[in-house]
């Protein structure tokens, strides 16, 4: 089975911090994503990445940026955490170029920033 | 913009009671579209998928969905509700691009 792993599941942070959020997945996939996840407001993506080192905005990428130095492993920042930031956060990844193919999801991470 | 619309962000039934979660895309292409459901403080988990190979599609649980290209829709069904299956449901859609459109959900309580 395809397994994606957030590094935590529940964070607080403070406004102003520096946030790294962690995901892994072990199936090799090119495709991982980052989501956010809010009551009423479904997942919005914030970035994606395709390959190493590859990168691109989501609809909304702003507050955030993102690493992806190895293929299995892709790493969403918050550079000045702020309260509006407060949400869960979804990670995913799926196979490249075939679009009928489902992403996999990790367990999410709640973020609180007080 | 391509999008995907969930009407009904709260749906109510009773236990044993058919379950219908209605989904509409907007495309000008045949779309790739997904149901996911989603349980308290869990990721997304995939329940089933459309992928063109066949309008009428069975997923895990007993969830159906149908594709109405006509319609637009790929409404969720499920012939007798279960207490288990209250959770969130997201339709969601990919077209020639990788990344998932999701709608916005929908919560399904199951009464006893």
């Amino acid at each position: 089975d395809v397994k994606v792993t957030q590094s935590s599941r529940y964070l607080v942070k403070r406004t102003g911090e520096k946030v790294f959020l962690e995901c892994v997945q072990d199936m090799d996939h090119e495709n991982m994503f980052w989501y956010r996840q809010d009551p009423g407001l479904g997942l919005r993506l914030i970035y994606f990445s395709y390959d190493v080192k590859m990168k691109e905005k989501g609809d909304i990428p702003e507050g955030y940026s993102v690493s992806r130095e190895k293929k299995e492993r892709f790493s969403l920042i918050l550079e000045s955490a702020s309260t509006n930031q407060t949400s869960m956060y979804l990670c995913a990844s799926s196979p490249p170029d075939r679009p009928n193919t489902e992403a996999f999801f990790g367990q999410g991470t709640r973020l609180t920033v007080v | 913009a391509q999008s995907v619309t969930q009407l009904g962000s709260h749906v109510s039934v009773s236990e044993g009671a058919l379950v219908l979660l209605r989904c509409n895309y907007s495309s000008s292409v045949p779309p790739y579209l997904f149901w996911y459901v989603q349980y308290p403080n869990q990721g997304l988990q995939l329940l089933l998928k459309y992928t063109s190979a066949a309008t009428l599609v069975k997923g895990i649980n007993g969830f159906e969905a149908e594709f109405k290209k006509s319609e637009t829709s790929f409404h969720l069904t499920k012939p007798s509700a279960h207490m288990s299956d209250a959770a969130e449901y997201f339709c969601a859609r990919r077209d020639s691009s990788y990344k998932l459109i999701f709608g916005s959900g929908t919560r399904l309580l199951v009464r006893p």
